[in-house]
């Protein structure tokens, strides 16, 4: 079975400009994590979704960011305006509530903003 | 609140040589226990898990780890380090109804061949 799959990979852009990062969970997972990793603060949870409804958004940074799960098999993150503050490596994780505790990590999207 | 204290920032352990990465929990309830192993620009891989059971917990790689209540520790250990477990561990906490993991801030292993 394919993984947590990210898309892009890769992401340059320049400030001010709006980066939509995507995901496809794990097919039959539920649930659905956005995280940050960088030097300075390791690894932060952004949001998470149950059931493609935003559970805990408490991480999300600021009004700049934004996230949404339309349906199951696919959640994106936006950042409009993005700033250099922003460069980090985001990643998805799903996981299957109430059955097997875990979750299950993306490949990451490394996000530099120049 | 639930919170992980991982002892030791950078470990370095000689290539055949024992490999012990610690993890400190606290919970106010029955915790679930995980470590992930991130290789350098991948994203974080599930090493093993505690939920319930047997308290000796065995994860790919030839990595396991040990649940303790009476310490409250979650201690990773492989007996003898490959140069490939070069990475960075991370050691998680959550618990039943609890889908959230709290991280601890990881270890960063390092094999001396």
């Amino acid at each position: 079975d394919a993984g947590v799959i990210q898309s892009p990979r890769h992401e340059v852009t320049e400030m001010g400009q709006e980066v939509t990062l995507r995901c496809k969970p794990i097919s039959g997972h539920n649930s659905l994590f956005w995280y940050r990793q960088t030097m300075m603060r390791g690894l932060e949870l952004l949001i998470y979704f149950n059931n493609n409804v935003p559970i805990d958004d408490s991480g999300m940074p600021e009004d700049r960011f934004s996230a949404k799960m339309p349906n199951a098999s696919f959640s994106t993150l936006k950042i409009q305006p993005s700033e250099p503050r922003d460069s980090a490596v985001y990643f998805c994780a799903s996981s299957s509530s109430g059955t097997i505790p875990g979750q299950y990590f993306g490949p990451g999207t490394r996000l530099t903003v120049t | 609140a639930q919170s992980v204290t991982q002892l030791g920032s950078h470990v370095s352990v000689s290539e055949g040589a024992l490999v012990l990465l610690r993890c400190n929990y606290s919970s106010s309830v029955p915790p679930y226990l995980f470590w992930y192993v991130q290789y350098p620009n991948q994203g974080l891989q599930l090493l093993l898990k505690y939920t319930t059971g047997a308290t000796l917990v065995k994860g790919i790689n030839g990595f396991e780890a040990e649940f303790k209540k009476s310490e409250t520790s979650f201690h990773l250990t492989k007996p003898s380090a490959h140069m490939s477990d070069a990475a960075e561990y991370f050691c998680a906490v959550s618990n039943f109804g609890n889908e959230k993991l709290t991280f601890g801030t990881g270890t960063r292993l390092t094999i001396i061949p």
